[in-house]
């Protein structure tokens, strides 16, 4: 059990550039969350992935953000258009999606975002 | 609409003293499980306890201890003889039952502060 991995840990970037985050699970968990904290918040859910199917999504999730799991193992959380309301902490997160119900969530350091 | 309200934002004591935590929920869901974890300043959620809505049996893990109260939708966390390596922002979280989607909606957390 090697944890959660997200790359890069921190991304400063210019208003309206695009930016990529990547997440790579524990390997045997098919459940992927995608959260993002502001400061002084606690997480909020962005979206939710089991294998390569992204299954819900949030309204905080507009139209400018896009999650991907390809393969069913990395995903990826794309912003186009930055915006300074777009600097935050983005957290993800893997279960094992199998056996018990509401298994803990096992999160990554995150990626802190800074939009100048 | 689920919501959880931690009303504490900052609590500080001494080593070796006792300290509760409040967590207060909301939900329409009969089922449900109600979290805590950690977040020390390295920023990755540290899952600790986890508990479903129909055993409201009260448990001891070590030096933490959780009261369960239904009937006043309160979940409250008690570290006994708290240490430094405490200090963390602590973050009660609830999810519904479903099987399926650990989606959890955090409060806002509370900043503890475990002096010397």
């Amino acid at each position: 059990d090697t944890g959660v991995s997200q790359n890069p840990r921190h991304k400063i970037t210019k208003r309206g550039q695009n930016v990529t985050f990547r997440c790579d699970p524990i390997s045997e968990h098919n459940r992927l969350y995608w959260y993002r904290q502001t400061l002084g918040q606690g997480p909020e859910f962005l979206t939710y992935f089991q294998n390569e199917a992204q299954l819900e999504k949030s309204r905080l999730l507009s139209d400018r953000f896009s999650a991907e799991r390809p393969k069913g193992s990395f995903s990826t959380l794309e912003i186009q258009r930055t915006e300074q309301g777009d600097s935050a902490m983005y957290l993800c997160a893997s279960s094992p999606g199998r056996g018990e119900p509401n298994s803990p969530l096992h999160f990554g350091n995150g990626t802190r975002l800074t939009v100048t | 609409a689920q919501k959880v309200t931690q009303a504490q934002t900052e609590i500080s004591v001494v080593e070796k003293e006792d300290v509760t935590l409040d967590c207060v929920y909301e939900t329409r869901d009969t089922t449900y499980y109600l979290f805590w974890y950690k977040q020390p300043p390295s920023g990755e959620l540290v899952f600790l306890i986890r508990r479903n809505s129909f055993d409201e049996q009260n448990e001891i893990s070590g030096r933490y201890s959780w009261n369960f109260q239904k009937s006043t939708s309160s979940f409250n966390f008690t570290i006994t003889a708290s240490q430094v390596v405490d200090s963390a922002v602590y973050f009660c979280a609830l999810s519904s039952y479903t099987g399926a989607n650990s989606k959890l909606t955090f409060g806002k957390g509370i900043t503890l502060s475990v002096r010397p």
